[in-house]
């Protein structure tokens, strides 16, 4: 079966400027996650999609990210605008509920 | 809340055996995964146990004490591709997500 599909692979902007990445999950998975992992930690959610409904935003930096995830399959998530902080690997997985997740290649985003 | 502890670092030899424990706080504790990362790419499943007991696959075995709230990660045989970062990571009954650990860095020594 197709893995975890993201893009971009790599993005660099300057502080302030916005930016998008994109997920389409493993077919057939409802569930669907986005992780941010800084350079030698662990990921932490920042947001999990049951289809097209959030279970679960308590993570996420509401003031600057945004997710959505329309039709249940593909979903984007959003900085606006960026902070230095955020350079980190964008990860998204996808599950059926009750198996382990299957991440895709991530997202390097780097904010100069 | 949830938090989980597990080493930053541990060394090995190549050809030996190497453990690497984890250590949960959870208040609603459904399952232990493991999760391998090589540096540059994704983590990728590599085990998980909702009951006590010893998982085995292949070189790599997973055991969960849900008593001690305590598990590990145990590696045989050990290969210079198997240096990676090893995270654990609790599945939360309540809402089904996963919340992973900090990671810990194997290095393999030939």
């Amino acid at each position: 079966e197709a893995g975890v599909a993201q893009s971009p692979r790599y993005k660099i902007i300057e502080k302030r400027q916005s930016v998008a990445f994109w997920c389409n999950p493993i077919s057939g998975h409802a569930t669907l996650y986005w992780y941010q992992q800084i350079l030698g930690q662990g990921p932490k959610l920042l947001i999990q999609f049951q289809n097209n409904g959030v279970v679960d935003d308590s993570q996420l930096p509401k003031d600057r990210f945004s997710a959505e995830r329309l039709k249940g399959v593909d979903s984007t998530l959003k900085i606006q605008p960026a902070k230095l902080e955020d350079s980190a690997v964008y990860l998204c997985a996808s599950s059926l509920a009750g198996d382990g997740y299957t991440f895709g290649s991530g997202t390097r985003l780097t904010v100069v | 809340g949830q938090s989980l502890e597990q080493p930053s670092e541990v060394t090995a030899v190549e050809g030996a055996i190497v453990q690497i424990n984890c250590t949960y706080q959870t208040s609603g504790f459904y399952g232990l995964s493991w999760y391998q990362q090589h540096d540059g790419g994704a983590p990728t499943f590599l085990s998980y146990n909702a009951l006590d007991g010893l998982e085995e696959t292949g070189r790599f075995s997973s055991f969960l004490s849900r008593s001690d709230s305590y598990g590990y990660l145990l590696l045989q045989e050990l290969q210079m591709k198997d240096s990676a970062s090893y995270f654990c990571a609790v599945r939360d009954r309540r809402d089904d997500k996963i919340i992973f650990g900090k990671g810990t860095r194997l290095h393999i020594l030939p």
